[in-house]
């Protein structure tokens, strides 16, 4: 049963664009989430967090959003780089971390 | 440390074999978590220390796993008489606060493969 879920696999972007990641999440008790971005062979880095008391949270070119009514979490990157090319994934707390399965992002030169 | 350390980073086991698996968190953090990834998976929770003591363990997927704390600070996760479904990256993370509501910082996990 997953709690996080973020459907879209794989996400293909211009540099100088905007990306946009999308999470869904199923448990209204989550009062904490977190993005975080992974390359290959090396663990999770932290990206931005947001309390569930907030509804936006920015940091740099790292924006996250959060709509409660909707149980919906968004990770905004503008400018994107080809450097932001990575899996992302959205985590979700209450009582313990729940993570989704990730999206991958290719910024495109 | 500067950051978590798992070792080893890849380990191959024979069906039936026990391993163990090392996390060195950041140093001072009370917190410490590990985690199961299987492949195009998220990190799923398997257990979590706040210092010594063990106060989640609800993930661990059978009475095959065990993991220590002893002291605090390093943790090992143990896995008895392999099986090939517990091929997977293990990761652990460790955090400055109590509880796990707060944010996790991440080794680079140890992929094991049990053939």
């Amino acid at each position: 049963d997953q709690q996080v879920k973020q459907n879209s696999p794989s996400l293909s972007v211009q540099e100088g664009r905007i990306s946009i990641l999308n999470c869904d999440y199923t448990n209204s008790m989550f009062d904490y989430f977190l993005w975080y971005k992974k390359y290959p062979a090396e663990g999770p880095t932290f990206l931005i967090s947001i309390s569930s008391i907030k509804d936006k949270n920015e940091d740099g070119r790292f924006t996250v959003f959060l709509n409660k009514s909707a149980k919906h979490l968004s990770l905004h990157i503008v400018p994107s780089q080809p450097g932001d090319s990575a899996v992302y994934f959205c985590a979700a707390s209450a009582s313990q971390f729940y993570f989704g399965t990730g999206t991958s992002l290719t910024v495109i030169p | 440390g500067a950051g978590v350390s798992q070792s080893p980073r890849y380990k191959v086991a024979k069906r039936g074999q026990d391993v163990a698996l090392r996390c060195d968190p950041i140093s001072g953090h009370v917190s410490l978590f590990w985690y199961q990834q299987a492949l195009g998976q998220g990190p799923e929770f398997l257990t979590y220390f706040q210092n010594e003591a063990q106060l989640d363990k609800s993930g661990l997927p059978s009475d095959r796993f065990f993991a220590e704390r002893p002291e605090g600070s390093v943790s090992t996760l143990k896995i008895q008489r392999t099986q090939q479904e517990d091929s997977a990256v293990y990761l652990c993370a460790s955090s400055s606060t109590r509880g796990p509501g707060a944010t996790q910082y991440f080794g680079a996990g140890t992929r094991l493969s049990v053939l």
